[in-house]
């Protein structure tokens, strides 16, 4: 059954570094989000992407933040420079049909920063 | 802004006792609905999801809920509860039915717990 896959299962990386979190969404999906859980909270949204632009970000997506789609396979947020609050885990998803809007998560990336 | 209330935090219930999770949704137009359930270092798996079909909907490992719009609720249900469902269950709710990029507002969710 396709899945969603994320790399790295956990990113430990010191304040101000930037990181990098990668994703592989389902291969016949069109949309595709990044979500965060940090410990004992919500699930948030922070993006979602559609056609190669990010369609809608929330509050939380600010500068620090870009997301990419560099080549036909991977979906990747990127976090300039990383503060101690941005400790979460990371989730990303991806979408095949709009009229649905079932989501299909992948395993998240926990990140801590330090 | 959609928000969604699951009610209590924690529920704990005997093997094969009935499973009960509430979730209340805000929404001015119907939306979609979706529990997903969160297994110890795993992602989020959907369990169910409402999309104005039937109200009650069924899915994954005998688990129900109903669309009951005058109450805004979308509770999750499971006649029997076995020691394996033991895990997090997220409801959440669409942003804008019908909307192809609709972002998703969970619930703050709820931990269940299974005992012998």
């Amino acid at each position: 059954e396709p899945e969603v896959t994320q790399t790295p299962s956990h990113q430990v990386t010191q304040m101000g570094q930037e990181v990098i979190l990668r994703c592989v969404p389902i291969s016949n999906h069109l949309y595709f989000y990044w979500y965060r859980q940090i410990l004992g909270q919500k699930v948030e949204f922070l993006v979602s992407f559609y056609n190669n632009e990010i369609s809608e970000k929330s509050e939380i997506f600010d500068d620090q933040f870009s997301v990419e789609r560099p080549d036909g396979s991977n979906f990747t947020l990127k976090i300039r420079s990383t503060k101690l609050e941005d400790s979460a885990m990371y989730f990303c998803a991806s979408c095949g049909l709009a009229d649905s809007n079932e989501q299909f998560f992948g395993p998240g990336t926990r990140l801590t920063v330090l | 802004a959609q928000s969604v209330t699951q009610l209590g935090s924690h529920v704990s219930v005997s093997e094969g006792a009935l499973v009960l999770l509430r979730c209340n949704y805000s929404s001015s137009v119907p939306p979609y609905l979706f529990w997903y359930v969160q297994y110890p270092n795993q992602g989020l798996q959907l369990l169910l999801k409402y999309t104005s079909a039937a109200t009650l909907v069924k899915g994954i490992n005998g688990f129900e809920a109903e669309f009951k719009k005058s109450e805004t609720s979308f509770h999750l249900t499971k006649p029997s509860a076995h020691m394996s469902d033991a895990a997090e269950y997220f409801c959440a709710v669409s942003d804008d039915r019908g909307s192809t990029l609709g972002r998703l507002y969970f619930g703050r969710g709820t931990q269940l717990t299974v005992w012998p």
